[in-house]
């Protein structure tokens, strides 16, 4: 079974645009979180989504926001882009919203914004 | 809010020595998970082991153990026979069993390198 998937690899942005960056999770997965990767730090939570509707929100301004569509694929969206907004993008899935569900996670979108 | 510490920014090995990760955390919870990931070089985050709060037994997968002491809020990584495959950046993961959304809260981070 293929993994979780992420598109695209690389992007780069100028400040002040809006980028989308898409998620598939495992098959059969339902929840899907977004995490934020700094260069040198850990991963930080965004977002989660389970059957549609938000279930977790990090602290993140509103210029970021997420979906969920049937299939249980995701985006994250993040509109006036800041040079700080420059990181690895990490989408996680797992099967339920159960605390001991382990997250898999996928490649990342490296974003840079210039 | 819970917070997580990894206070060793990088770690060195010997190929088929043993190595100990440390992770501390902060919470005012008694329920909750913990959660040793793995980021190699190519960026996709793997799951190493996991711990649940309520097991006293400390986890082990292979050469992965950890030892897990609740009162101390204490989480080490024990790697043993180190592998050249093992280099990576390690993060130290928490998870509330109490609070809605599934959110991980990561450590900074520890870097382990393995030496031939």
């Amino acid at each position: 079974d293929a993994g979780v998937t992420q598109s695209p690899t690389h992007l780069i942005k100028t400040r002040g645009q809006q980028v989308t960056l898409r998620c598939s999770p495992i098959s059969g997965h339902k929840s899907v979180s977004w995490y934020q990767q700094v260069l040198g730090q850990g991963p930080q939570f965004i977002f989660q989504y389970y059957e549609k509707e938000e279930r977790g929100r990090g602290n993140f301004p509103d210029r970021f926001s997420a979906r969920q569509f049937p299939n249980y694929s995701s985006e994250l969206n993040v509109n006036a882009l800041l040079l700080g907004d420059s990181a690895l993008y990490l989408c996680a899935s797992s099967g339920e919203d159960i605390p001991g569900e382990t997250q898999y996670f996928g490649p990342g979108t490296r974003l840079l914004v210039l | 809010a819970q917070t997580v510490t990894q206070s060793q920014p990088e770690m060195s090995v010997q190929e088929a020595e043993t190595v100990t990760l440390s992770c501390t955390y902060d919470t005012s919870e008694s329920d909750y998970y913990l959660f040793w990931y793995k980021q190699p070089p190519s960026r996709q985050m793997i799951l190493v082991i996991r711990q649940e709060a309520y097991k006293q037994q400390n986890a082990t997968e292979n050469r992965f153990s950890v030892n897990f002491q609740k009162a101390a809020k204490s989480f080490s990584l024990k790697i043993s026979d180190s592998q050249l495959g093992d280099a990576a950046m390690y993060f130290c993961a928490y998870r509330s069993a109490m609070e809605y959304g599934n959110k991980l809260v990561f450590g900074a981070g520890t870097i382990l390198r393995v030496k031939s």
